[in-house]
């Protein structure tokens, strides 16, 4: 296990749910990472928290809203999705200290919108 | 903002033989490169990384290797076995920790 785990693994869901996708690190980082993997795009990054704010927000639409509550905590709330948002849904986490980049991923939420 | 291009997007090689895949980027501020290795239904995972100081890593049968003059950095696995065949994604960092990823090259080996 890399200390990043993420629930539920697999979620269907019509285009009117509202859900949420949950990640969670045990490995002391400072920040939190949201990426898409499609056929499409293997890895996109979508959302960057360090040390809890929201540094980055790469054009994602509004239909995806992130929320960290604190360092060890990632939310990604889902609402009136469409189909091509299908994907697997990755979260990852770092140490943001003295050069050090290697993030390590969560196993991921595959997703499909109905 | 950083681009990283990755190619060849499959390759196949016979188990035993080298593989090699290759990528760019665009920005020369840039200085660190990782290397990740997803398997079929498994989160990538971190196997090498390169830092913009050092020409050449090897560790065991994989080794990366960065010209920085002419951005570009390559992975090299060398007596390729079964158990390599996945998904390998080059990246580079653009400024903070913001990763920015290449489209990602399939690896096949045939036994």
């Amino acid at each position: 296990e890399t200390g990043v785990t993420q629930t539920p693994r697999h979620l269907v869901m019509g285009m009117t749910n509202k859900k949420s996708l949950k990640c969670e690190q045990h490995l002391g980082h400072n920040a939190m990472y949201w990426y898409k993997q499609s056929a499409k795009k293997p890895l996109e990054l979508m959302f960057v928290y360090s040390l809890e704010e929201r540094v980055e927000n790469n054009s994602v639409p509004s239909r995806f809203s992130p929320e960290c509550p604190n360092s060890s905590h990632l939310f990604l709330h889902l609402h009136t999705l469409q189909p091509e948002d299908s994907a697997l849904y990755l979260c990852a986490s770092s140490q943001e200290s003295g050069g050090t980049y290697e993030q390590y991923f969560g196993p991921g939420t595959r997703l499909t919108v109905t | 903002g950083e681009n990283v291009e990755q190619h060849p997007s499959t390759l196949s090689v016979q188990e035993g033989d080298s593989a090699v895949i290759k990528c760019t980027y665009s920005d020369s501020a840039s200085n660190y490169f990782p290397w990740y290795k997803q398997e079929l239904g498994k989160r990538p995972q971190l196997i090498i990384d390169i830092r913009s100081n050092v020409g050449e890593k090897k560790d065991q049968r994989i080794a990366v290797t960065l010209n920085k003059t002419a951005k570009h950095f390559s992975l090299h696995i060398t007596e390729t076995q079964p158990e390599d065949s996945a998904v390998y994604f080059c990246a580079a960092v653009e400024y903070g920790n913001k990763l920015v990823f290449g489209a990602g090259t399939i690896l096949r080996v045939k036994s």
